[in-house]
């Protein structure tokens, strides 16, 4: 059974840098049948792609946030990291990690989400 | 990016009604659509991908259809575990856009 779990800090200080990882375990983030990806949701609002990344390191940004954001593997231990610097209450999230098809797109399973607030 | 818009954006149901859900690309995106079931403090579910692909261990009662811009989302029987949000993601390519969402609430 495939299982995700994202951990960090769940306060940062507005304009420092958010950083969590996605440690997977069932699978491993070396596969070249996944990507591995990051998506957030506001409270009472909908989801937001922020991000991908390939066992090869290779990555794929949303637009809109792709200036401040950073998403890398590590694959000696099954995890994956993303750090978003400049942080504002506009990044005020739950945050999930997923394992996306790389054939086909589907995300499947996700983490349980993790809540960052950015507060001073 | 690909806009993905779904209608309606809530609906109230009684258990055992038919349910539909509509989503469309702002471009085409051939069968790359996929939906998710999102309850309360919960993440999100895939239910259906490559647009009318039944995930494993789903129900049924769910299916998806449609091809290019246009999808559906059908729950043929409702039933009280599927009151819910559930959302549309196209997969065509990046960035990932998801529709924003549909509340099946109860009647």
């Amino acid at each position: 059974q495939v299982q995700l779990q994202e951990s960090g800090p769940g306060l940062v200080k507005p304009s420092e840098t958010l950083s969590l990882t996605c440690t997977v375990s069932g699978d491993s983030v070396s596969s070249g049948n996944y990507y591995w990806s990051w998506i957030r949701q506001p409270a009472g609002k909908g989801l937001e792609w922020i991000g991908r990344v390939y066992t090869t390191g290779f990555t794929n940004f949303s637009p809109s946030l792709k200036s401040r954001v950073t998403i890398s593997i590590d694959t000696s231990k099954n995890q994956f990291s993303l750090k978003l610097t400049s942080v504002t209450a506009a990044d005020t999230a739950v945050y999930y990690c997923a394992r996306v098809s790389a054939a086909v797109g589907w995300s499947d399973p996700w983490g349980q989400g993790t809540l960052v607030t950015v507060s001073s | 990016d690909i806009q993905m818009t779904q209608s309606p954006s809530s609906l109230s149901a009684s258990v055992g009604d038919r349910v539909t859900i509509t989503c469309r690309a702002s471009q085409s995106i051939s069968n790359s659509l996929n939906w998710y079931q999102q309850k309360p403090g919960k993440a999100p579910n895939l239910l259906i991908f490559s647009s009318s692909s039944l995930q494993s261990g789903v129900p049924s009662r769910f299916s998806g259809s449609g091809s290019g811009t246009d999808f559906t989302l059908t729950i043929s029987y409702l039933q009280p575990e599927d009151f819910a949000t559930y959302y549309c993601q196209q997969s065509y390519n990046t960035p990932r856009t998801f529709g924003q969402g549909t509340k099946v609430e109860i009647k």
